[in-house]
């Protein structure tokens, strides 16, 4: 059972690189999340998913795209990356708004 | 002031100690999760409840809605507890999606 796979595990990028960061689910869920995690706060939520072709905003979307063509695939693009996107990112799903949330493995992205 | 906040913010315990993980919130909520981190790994779900307790093998997860608290308790611990835990509460009104994450515990399992 792979759950939500996250892809790539790290990345480097210089200012102003664009870069696609991957999310597959194979648990049919209808929600997905992308979240960063910065050292000593909690996680943000980036932007979700409700479905197939519906996305919106969370707390921290600014510097950041995502498209949801299909229920499996939910990727985060970044245009034009800039330091304070350094982060850990994590993409995650569930069922529903009341059901347990699954989570990727994690990208350790770092901007210089 | 931070809507969930927990305590403590780090602990070391001897292995076979019992531990006691603590979050509190000051919004209105529907469910609220526990969640775990190993170092340089991903997150996994360990509880999500609205009322009551739940158990899962040396977790026990509880909360108290009226004094918007929740505990995290690990019974006879053991050095691969070794994790941060992270409390998350789904607030109501506003936007619905939202989940509002407390900074984590770490927690050290000595042998």
């Amino acid at each position: 059972n792979a759950g939500v796979t996250q892809t790539p595990k790290f990345r480097i990028l210089k200012i102003g690189q664009s870069m696609t960061l991957q999310c597959t689910q194979d648990m049919n869920h209808n929600y997905m999340y992308w979240y960063r995690q910065d050292p000593g706060m909690g996680l943000k939520l980036i932007y979700y998913s409700v479905g197939a072709g519906i996305t919106d905003k969370g707390e921290v979307p600014n510097g950041y795209n995502v498209s949801r063509s299909t229920t499996e695939d939910f990727p985060l693009r970044l245009e034009l990356a800039a330091p304070s996107q350094t982060s850990v990112y994590f993409c995650a799903s569930s069922y529903s708004l009341a059901s347990r949330l699954f989570f990727g493995s994690g990208t350790q992205l770092s901007v210089l | 002031k931070n809507e969930v906040e927990q305590s403590p913010q780090n602990l070391t315990a001897q292995e076979g100690e019992f531990i006691t993980i603590n979050c509190s919130y000051s919004v209105g909520i529907s469910a609220l999760h526990w969640l775990q981190q190993h170092p340089g790994g991903g997150i996994v779900s360990l509880f999500m409840l609205s009322s009551g307790k739940k158990k899962h093998g040396r977790l026990i997860a509880t909360i108290n809605i009226q004094e918007k608290h929740s505990s995290l308790h690990i019974t006879a611990s053991h050095p691969r507890d070794s994790a941060v835990y992270i409390c998350a509460v789904r607030s109501v009104g506003g936007a619905t999606n939202k989940l509002i994450f407390g900074t984590g515990t770490l927690l050290a399992v000595q042998p």
